[in-house]
């Protein structure tokens, strides 16, 4: 069973740029969530989505958006990027039925803004 | 609004030295309270989901359990490998989002 993958591993960006990061959800899954954690917190939810559509959003603005495709996997992209965006992005996977509600955590992606 | 909070922050115990991890919760109708270890630049491992008060789960030196407020993180015996950051996360009935706590950073010394 492969487990859940993210690319980049590390990333550095100028503030205003743009990024993506992309996930691979473990197999089976069907359903992504993208996580921030800052240095010495817990990991804050931006958005999951399900069925290709987003399916609960976390407090961030608009410039977070995602994409979800058919074979599962999501991209998380940030717009007009500020220095307080630097942290480690984290996706999720899980199955959304059956009473599972695991979430299954990637290796993240870690993203400098400078 | 849910609220994690998890104590202590860090706590540094000796090889085979007992404790427990604390995660009071308040959530709008629980679905589920969660246990992950994190280690050091790496995604949280998931270790246990808890359902219902009175539920307990074992892992190894790990057990689990849960109250209506809190669930605690029992480490028996531990390790040095058991080093990590221990987090705990609740999910409410009315979405899928984990609500994490900021995490208890555990060491264990030879």
């Amino acid at each position: 069973e492969t487990g859940v993958t993210q690319s980049p591993t590390h990333l550095i960006k100028t503030r205003g740029q743009q990024v993506t990061l992309r996930c691979s959800s473990q197999s089976g899954h069907n359903t992504v969530s993208w996580y921030q954690q800052a240095l010495g917190q817990g990991p804050q939810f931006i958005f999951q989505y399900y069925r290709e559509e987003e399916n609960g959003r976390g407090n961030f603005p608009p410039r977070f958006s995602g994409l979800q495709f058919p074979n599962y996997s999501s991209e998380l992209n940030v717009n007009a990027l500020e220095l307080d965006d630097s942290a480690l992005y984290l996706c999720a996977s899980s199955r959304t039925s059956g009473g599972y509600y695991e979430q299954y955590f990637g290796p993240g992606t870690r993203l400098t803004v400078t | 609004e849910d609220q994690v909070t998890q104590s202590p922050e860090a706590l540094r115990l000796q090889e085979g030295e007992s404790s427990s991890l604390n995660c009071s919760y308040t959530v709008s109708g629980l679905r589920g309270l969660f246990w992950y270890r994190q280690d050091p630049g790496k995604g949280p491992e998931f270790l246990f989901t808890l359902y219902s008060a009175g539920e307990e789960k074992e892992k190894e030196r790990l057990k689990a359990t849960l109250t209506k407020k809190e669930s605690f993180l029992h480490i028996t015996a531990p390790k040095p490998e058991d080093s990590a950051t221990y987090l705990c996360a609740v999910q409410s009935n009315s979405g899928y989002a984990l609500n994490f706590g900021k995490g208890t950073s555990l060491l264990v010394t030879p």
